[in-house]
């Protein structure tokens, strides 16, 4: 069985410019988190998709937000990069119901200059 | 604000040895607690983990202890070993939504 993927694995991007992050879940998996991960602030909770309707935000703004398709698979975009938006972005796909496991994919490595 | 607060940031432990990783958390309304293994350049990975309504649960090597009333979780593995040597992290879902400790980088020397 197919892990979560997550691509492109690494991205290099100008302040102020836009990205686009892709997520695809564990096949059966309906729930889509995305998640950012830094040295200093560890790991935070964006968002989560549950049949392409987003049902949590955590704590970001507006620049950040996502989408997920039909297929479950999911898309994160963040509009006017900061540098401060440098990170790990992380996908993590789990099934329909709450408190099931989560599963993490390799992340998306972000560095804006 | 930091609702999971994990300790140490930090552990070295002899190969053989029991690494104890701790827990707290804030808010009631957790409902699901995993632990999550991260090497560097990977993603977190699932470890182990346990509902509210269970003390304790064992896999292997791994044992969460769960203290509902102190608001606590702990991680031991038994027997570490250098191929453990990675970043622990605790957290606690509610919502689908999982709130994340700091994390602790554990080393085992052999």
């Amino acid at each position: 069985k197919a892990g979560v993927t997550q691509t492109p694995r690494y991205l290099i991007k100008t302040r102020g410019q836009q990205v686009t992050l892709s997520c695809s879940p564990i096949s059966g998996h309906r729930s889509v988190s995305w998640y950012q991960q830094t040295p200093g602030q560890g790991l935070q909770f964006l968002f989560e998709y549950f049949s392409e309707t987003q049902r949590n935000k955590g704590n970001f703004p507006g620049r950040f937000s996502g989408r997920q398709f039909s297929n479950s698979r999911s898309e994160m975009n963040v509009s006017t990069l900061e540098l401060g938006d440098s990170a790990l972005y992380l996908c993590a796909s789990s099934l329909w119901n709450k408190n099931t496991e989560a599963f993490f994919g390799q992340g998306t490595r972000l560095t804006v200059v | 604000q930091q609702q999971v607060k994990q300790s140490p940031q930090s552990l070295i432990v002899q190969k053989g040895g029991i690494s104890i990783i701790n827990c707290a958390y804030e808010n009631t309304a957790f409902d699901y607690f995993p632990w999550y293994q991260q090497f560097p350049g990977k993603g977190p990975a699932l470890l182990i983990a346990i509902r509210p309504d269970v003390s304790e649960k064992k896999e292997g090597r791994f044992t969460i202890s769960f203290n509902k009333s102190a608001k606590q979780f702990s991680l031991h593995i038994m027997d570490s070993q250098p191929g453990d040597s990675a970043t622990y992290f605790c957290a606690a879902n509610a919502g689908n939504m999982l709130t994340f400790g700091g994390g602790t980088r554990l080393m085992v020397k052999p």
